[in-house]
């Protein structure tokens, strides 16, 4: 299965700033098949981007995906109060689906 | 409006056996596959089990293959996940998600708020 490394563990970062977060795959991922979320404490995870840059539905436009092959990015352009959450980056482009461990971004 | 909603979670000894159901609205259910993605406490999120919209394709983690059933009632847009042999790592959240597509396995566009599930003596 692909395993995707997430870096960060963690970002502290204050609002305002820009947050650059990575997710590594152990092989290529099939044509662009990976997403991002965000989760909250207590809350379910949302979808933030699907196929590496699409926003998904009422996702604000200072959230961007990017990358190909086996390095992608997740970039938050101003962080706003809530954003501050943990975030998982998913493939899908091969079976098992699988999900990154998680980059928590702080308030510092 | 989408909505996914779990039940059926609780504490159960090891060895027990649980159904979990996800009621659905907002959506043609009939036209969508759907998932069960965990997640253990204070852990990452672990995808389980995936269901095409006929239910024609099944697919289970390996961690829970043998173990775990997943079955859809599109009559009552309804997802349930049977749970047998329950071990102590079984012990998680259980989300209830949906697929952008009735029959391949994609990303997950909308999830329900989760129904946990203790496996403890």
């Amino acid at each position: 299965e692909i395993v995707l490394t997430q870096s960060p563990g963690t970002l502290s970062l204050s609002p305002g700033e820009r947050a650059t977060l990575s997710c590594r795959a152990s092989e290529i991922v099939i044509s662009t098949y990976l997403a991002w979320y965000q989760q909250k404490p207590g809350q379910a995870p949302r979808l933030l981007i699907y196929g590496v840059s699409s926003r998904a539905t009422g996702i604000p436009d200072r959230f961007s995906g990017s990358g190909s092959g086996t390095d992608f990015t997740l970039t938050i352009s101003r962080l706003e109060p809530e954003d501050f959450a943990v975030y998982y980056c998913q493939q899908y482009g091969s079976s098992p689906r699988t999900f990154g461990q998680g980059t928590k971004v702080e308030i510092k | 409006e989408v909505q996914l909603v779990e039940s059926g979670g609780g504490l159960v000894k090891p060895g027990g056996s649980l159904r979990l159901s996800c009621a659905t609205s907002g959506f043609n259910f009939r036209d969508y596959s759907m998932n069960w993605v965990r997640q253990a406490p204070g852990k990452g999120l672990e995808w389980v089990s995936f269901i095409s919209s006929t239910s024609k394709y099944i697919f289970y983690a390996d961690s829970v293959k043998g173990r775990f059933t997943i079955s859809r009632d599109n009559a009552k847009n309804s997802l349930f996940l049977q749970i047998d042999s329950l071990r102590a790592e079984d012990t998680a959240v259980y989300y209830c998600a949906k697929d952008p597509s009735g029959t391949y396995q994609y990303y997950f566009d909308y999830w329900g708020q989760g129904t946990l599930l203790t496996v403890s003596s």
